[in-house]
């Protein structure tokens, strides 16, 4: 149990395009989602952290009108990276926690490419 | 701020036993947990520390001391499959994990 899925899994995109990653816990209900950004060997960072029909709250430094983060239902969070340029390049991971447990699920996360 | 830090890289040949150590500060403490992260792959669970002391999971070991602000993962009678890295997470407020900066162990025949 406990599963969640990403897609896309990869994604190359032009610089000033916009790309959505969706986030679905797959056999549990998510009380909560969290979007990471991880660098080649670097560690996770966290974005922000979405409620069901909450706005999601971002991490310090991270830009809200670039990442835009919905959480429409209990199985689903998306992020949207607009007007994506090449530092946006990194490894999205999604996770998501169930009330009332600690641990968090993580999504097998997104390549993003941007040329 | 609140930062955890890991030695970058941990070196160890098959069968043997290694520790990776993390040492945390943060603002608001609710337990450490423990993932491991293949290249190009999704960090997995390991185990998680609430109290302080040991816990044990088949060849992996986790411990906390909160009053030495310290943990470490023991991994032991390690195998080739064990090359990967590994993370130690704080949870704090709201839920959140806080990332450790990760460590680079390398299984050798």
């Amino acid at each position: 149990g406990a599963v969640v899925s990403q897609h896309p899994s990869w994604v190359i995109c032009k610089s000033g395009t916009s790309v959505k990653i969706e986030c679905r816990s797959l056999d549990f209900q998510a009380t909560t989602m969290f979007w990471y950004r991880q660098f080649p060997k670097q560690s996770l960072m966290l974005m922000a952290t979405s409620n069901e029909g909450s706005k999601a709250t971002y991490e310090q430094g991270v830009e809200k009108d670039k990442f835009l983060i919905n959480h429409a239902s209990l199985t689903l969070s998306t992020l949207t990276v607009t007007s994506a340029h090449p530092e946006d390049s990194s490894f999205y991971i999604c996770s998501a926690r169930e009330d009332p447990g600690y641990e968090q699920y993580f999504g097998p996360g997104t390549r993003l490419t941007v040329t | 701020g609140q930062s955890l830090e890991q030695p970058s890289e941990v070196t160890a040949v098959e069968g043997a036993i290694v520790q990776i150590n993390c040492t945390y500060q943060t603002s608001g403490f609710y337990g450490l947990s423990w993932y491991q992260q293949h290249d190009g792959g999704a960090p997995t669970f390991l185990s998680y520390n609430a109290l302080d002391g040991l816990e044990e999971t088949g060849r992996f070991s986790s411990f906390l001391s909160r009053s030495d602000s310290y943990g470490y993962l023991l991994l032991q009678e390690l195998q080739m499959k064990d090359s990967a890295s590994y993370f130690c997470a704080a949870h704090t407020g709201f839920q959140k994990l806080v990332f450790g900066t990760g460590t680079r162990l390398l299984v050798s025949p």
